[in-house]
């Protein structure tokens, strides 16, 4: 398997929340990211943990960490037509400084 | 805010022609990493540097170099364009690995390089 894993697609209909999921192997004491990349855009840093925490809310967003299951998730709450866009999750791989990219979650928020 | 600016957003170029991607950032960051994304495929790793003149190959180096000349400058070469090398080409650049770990990256724009 790769080293960090998310599904590609999640629908949701406005105003639900979105909750997407990525795993990964390295247990390395690090942080772990997630990023938003719209239509024709780079990557925006959109939140980060550290790898001693189980949580960490920001405004609409939650990221929550499972250390020993080895399991990332962004909980978007009261999901926009503007949060439609491929999340990257990031996680430490193989002992490197360099994070690894999941292949991204695409969300699709529709009315 | 950490400013990353890519020379291009589109670039259209030829079989064989010698293409250079060119990539500045603003924040004194020793780190800097050209990214390829390809639709599946998530962000793959070409090239990186911790510090001018130097480079370390990522995970798909083939039929690509860099140049780090200055700090706030990496360039990304295709030395001989093949078709195979349509795609977007993202830079970014981040501040050393401090003692909490990796610092975050902060991403370009893009450039999406077709070659025909």
């Amino acid at each position: 398997g790769e080293d960090v894993e998310q599904s590609l697609f999640l629908s949701v209909r406005e105003g639900d929340s979105s909750v997407i999921n990525c795993t990964y192997t390295d247990s390395s004491s690090t942080y772990l990211y997630w990023y938003k990349q719209e239509p024709g855009a780079g990557l925006q840093l959109l939140t980060y943990i550290f790898s001693n925490m189980d949580m960490k809310q920001d405004q609409r967003l939650t990221v929550l960490l499972n250390k020993k299951d080895k399991h990332l998730s962004l909980r978007i709450a009261d999901t926009q037509t503007g949060d439609s866009a491929i999340y990257f999750c990031a996680a430490p791989s193989g002992g490197s400084y360099i994070p690894t990219f999941g292949r991204g979650t695409s969300l699709i928020v529709h009315p | 805010d950490v400013k990353v600016t890519q020379s291009s957003r589109y670039l259209v170029k030829r079989t064989g022609e010698k293409v250079f991607l060119e990539c500045v950032q603003d924040m004194d960051h020793e780190n800097m990493f050209w990214y390829r994304q390809d639709p599946g495929l998530g962000l793959r790793l070409i090239y990186f540097s911790y510090d001018v003149k130097m480079k370390e190959k990522g995970d798909i180096p083939e039929g690509y170099s860099v140049s780090r000349e200055k700090k706030e400058r990496f360039s990304l070469i295709l030395e001989s364009a093949s078709t195979n090398q349509t795609s977007m080409y993202l830079c970014a650049s981040s501040s050393p690995r401090g003692r909490g770990g990796n610092q975050p990256q902060h991403f370009g724009d893009g450039t999406r390089l077709s070659i025909l």
